[in-house]
């Protein structure tokens, strides 16, 4: 399996400009989860999808996110408008588990995010 | 108080000797416990699982856990250069289901 896939994996942008972020889980997974890692803060959830409809989204920031997954193999984290202190690393991870389990999490690459 | 303490390091140890690795959570109810490992500019990968009380070993790789002490910890034994990364310690947010909350991680640097 290829893993999770991100994509870009890079991203410079200018404050005030839309960014998205997407996002391809391993095949079969139907736990899907982003992640915003930084120095400061460390490794936060943002929001959690389970067989494609969110369950939780208490981490994300402020109404400028947003995530949809339109179905169990693409999901995509939105930034509108974007802002210098929303540069961070965004990590994808997807796992097998249900609602009720825990169960190993398999994060792709990341987007290393910039915004000037 | 944060849900996952871990020291943020670094741990600085010379090659072959025993790393320890610790990690307190604040939410009682936490029945699994997750330890990541991140290289840097890389991603988190899991390196253990534990599920109950005591000690669990895979390989050169030992998790310990006491519920009672909300207490969670990682050995590493016969430590090597490649062992330097942070680890991420990840009970379960709010104490059940698929959501995990990260701690700070603890970076651990191998001295040959």
């Amino acid at each position: 399996d290829a893993g999770v896939i991100q994509s870009p994996r890079h991203e410079v942008t200018e404050m005030g400009q839309e960014v998205t972020l997407r996002c391809k889980p391993i095949s079969g997974h139907n736990s899907l989860f982003w992640y915003r890692q930084t120095m400061m803060r460390g490794l936060e959830l943002l929001i959690y999808f389970n067989n494609n409809v969110p369950i939780d989204d208490s981490g994300m920031p402020e109404d400028r996110f947003s995530a949809k997954m339109p179905n169990a193999s693409f999901s995509t984290l939105k930034i509108q408008p974007s802002e210098p202190r929303d540069s961070a690393v965004y990590f994808c991870a997807s796992s097998l588990a249900g609602l009720a389990g825990a169960d190993t999490q398999y994060f792709g690459p990341g987007t290393r995010l910039t915004v000037l | 108080q944060k849900e996952v303490e871990q020291n943020s390091g670094p741990l600085s140890v010379p090659e072959g000797a025993i790393a320890s690795l610790n990690c307190t959570y604040s939410d009682r109810v936490s029945q699994s416990f997750f330890w990541y490992r991140q290289y840097s500019g890389k991603s988190p990968e899991l390196i253990m699982s534990i599920y109950s009380n005591g000690d669990k070993e895979d390989g050169r790789f030992t998790a310990q856990l006491n519920k009672a002490s909300q207490y969670v910890s990682l050995l590493i034994r016969d430590s090597q250069p490649s062992d330097s990364a942070t680890y991420l310690c990840a009970p379960p947010l709010r104490g059940a289901g698929n959501m995990l909350t990260f701690g700070g991680g603890t970076r651990l640097m191998v001295k040959p």
